[in-house]
C-alpha cells in the first residue's frame, strides 16, 4: 500500500480565498484524522471519522472550517474564507478498527498571505 | 481531559551516545496507550514506540527502549547508540482505550533532538 496520501503537499493561498485539502486514507482502514501542526499550539485534531461518519469535530475552529467524507477513501478539510492564521502544516492519518496505530500522511504545509 | 508535557524543547547528544527524553501526562484513566513519534524533515510522523499501560514490561525497538512509570505518569524514551539519521522531532503522545470514539491522538510539544557527529 502506498500509505495515507495527502495533496497538495504545499499550498500557497491569498487570504479570502478558499482551500482544500485532500486525504486518501490506507485501504480498510475505518478511522481518519485530520490534525493540525502549529509553532504555538503544536499538533492537535481538527476532526475524526469513523466508517465515514463525524465522530469528534470539537476541536474544529470555527465555522470556516468544514471537513466531509464522501467515501471511505476520500476526505477533504476546506477553509473558507482562509485567513493567515490559518498557515499551518495539516496531517490526515488513518487506523483500523481495533488497531492502536495511526499512520500518518505526510503534510500539506498551508501558507496563507 | 488528558494532557502530555514534554519539558525539555531541545537536547542533543554525541554520536553513539545514549540519550532520554523525558514526557510526563495527566490522565484519570487507569487504562490507555503512550507513544513516541518521530518527525524529521521530510515532516513524515513516524512510529518509534508504543507501550500499553497495563503491560508493567517497558517496550523496547531495537536501539529504542521506554521507562514506564505509571505511578509518576511518567514515560521516557531512551535512544542508545544515536545514529545521525536520529535527527529530528520527538512528540509523546496518549490515547484512550476505554471507549469508542477516544482514539485520537494528545501530543505533547515535542523535544528537537540533535545529534553532534
Amino acid at each position: 500500500d502506498a500509505g495515507v496520501i495527502q495533496s497538495p503537499r504545499h499550498e500557497v493561498t491569498e487570504m479570502g480565498q478558499e482551500v482544500t485539502l485532500r486525504c486518501k486514507p490506507i485501504s480498510g482502514h475505518n478511522s481518519l484524522f485530520w490534525y493540525r501542526q502549529t509553532m504555538m499550539r503544536g499538533l492537535e485534531l481538527l476532526i475524526y471519522f469513523n466508517n465515514n461518519v463525524p465522530i469528534d469535530d470539537s476541536g474544529m475552529p470555527e465555522d470556516r472550517f468544514s471537513a466531509k467524507m464522501p467515501n471511505a477513501s476520500f476526505s477533504t478539510l476546506k477553509i473558507q474564507p482562509s485567513e493567515p492564521r490559518d498557515s499551518a502544516v495539516y496531517f490526515c492519518a488513518s487506523q483500523p478498527d481495533g488497531e492502536t496505530e495511526a499512520f500518518f500522511g505526510q503534510g500539506t504545509r498551508l501558507t496563507v498571505v | 481531559a488528558q494532557t502530555v508535557t514534554q519539558s525539555q524543547p531541545e537536547m542533543s547528544v554525541q554520536e553513539a551516545e545514549t540519550v532520554t527524553l523525558s514526557c510526563t501526562y495527566d490522565t484519570s484513566e487507569s487504562d490507555y496507550y503512550l507513544f513516541w513519534y518521530k518527525q524529521p524533515p521530510s515532516r513524515q510522523m513516524i512510529l518509534v514506540i508504543r507501550q500499553e499501560a497495563y503491560k508493567q514490561q517497558n517496550a523496547t525497538e531495537n536501539r529504542f527502549s521506554v521507562n514506564f512509570q505509571k505511578a509518576a505518569k511518567s514515560f521516557s524514551l531512551k535512544i542508545s547508540d544515536s545514529q545521525l539519521g536520529d535527527a529530528a522531532m520527538y512528540f509523546c503522545a496518549y490515547r484512550s482505550v476505554t471507549n469508542f470514539g477516544n482514539e485520537k491522538l494528545t501530543f505533547g510539544t515535542g523535544t528537537r533532538l540533535t545529534i553532534i557527529p
